[in-house]
């Protein structure tokens, strides 16, 4: 199993800032996951975060708007830039252990941009 | 990616089985059929998963049809604590494909 903590669990940031969010890990993953939740919706995938290179991103979203860090195989950020109010939603990061199947998220951020 | 279909809602009384069916006429022979839930405020869990058998876990049983055109979500008895949104999802087997697509799915209500 892995246990995955995220912070911060919720933030207000004015448009036009940037806000990164930071997702730990207590073992080592190979592939990390950077998922938003809109408000009432599904999750979509933003990006896989590889340690080591860059990440890869889903259409719809740019490395300029959703920069991603990975420097270790326990940790990663994810960063939403120019915030505007449509950014506002929940941002859930994710892993699958070395070797397994099973996908685990954070609790999430819930980001509102006023 | 494989699309699967399921009702955006459904009910059950507590105590009671409960069957989520999920339908996905194009799955492919390597798609693992995966269910993952999220309670209210939570990040999504794991559920269980299976390719072509049947298969039973603490948390729920997965029945899958012989053609794995469909399969459905067994809760045998459900509480109040099962409410939630429940996602069939495929996932390929293949190594450096393990990103799970979300769909829309099947928002649970526990009625006491």
């Amino acid at each position: 199993s892995a246990v995955i903590s995220q912070k911060p669990s919720r933030d207000i940031c004015q448009r036009g800032t940037s806000l990164t969010i930071q997702c730990q890990v207590d073992s080592q993953v190979t592939m990390m996951f950077w998922y938003r939740q809109q408000p009432g919706q599904s999750l979509t995938l933003i990006a896989t975060a590889n340690q080591g290179s860059e990440a890869t991103y889903e259409s719809g979203f740019v490395i300029d708007k959703f920069p991603i860090s990975r420097p270790n195989l326990t940790f990663s950020t994810l960063t939403v830039s120019n915030l505007s109010p449509e950014d506002s939603s929940i941002y859930l990061c994710s892993v699958i252990s070395l070797g397994g199947t099973e996908a685990f998220f954070g609790q999430g951020t819930r980001l509102t941009v006023v | 990616d494989a699309k699967t279909t399921q009702p955006n809602s459904m009910e059950s009384n507590e105590e009671e089985p409960v069957h989520l069916p999920c339908n996905h006429s194009t799955i492919s022979g390597t798609d693992y059929i995966h269910w993952y839930r999220q309670l209210p405020s939570q990040g999504p869990e794991y559920v269980i998963h299976g390719l072509t058998s049947n298969v039973n876990n603490r948390m729920a049983s997965l029945a899958i049809a012989e053609d794995r055109k469909s399969s459905t979500l067994i809760l045998h008895r459900a509480t109040l604590r099962d409410a939630a949104v429940y996602y069939c999802i495929l996932r390929p087997f293949n190594f450096g494909n393990e990103k799970l697509t979300f769909g829309t799915g099947t928002r649970l209500t526990i009625i006491p």
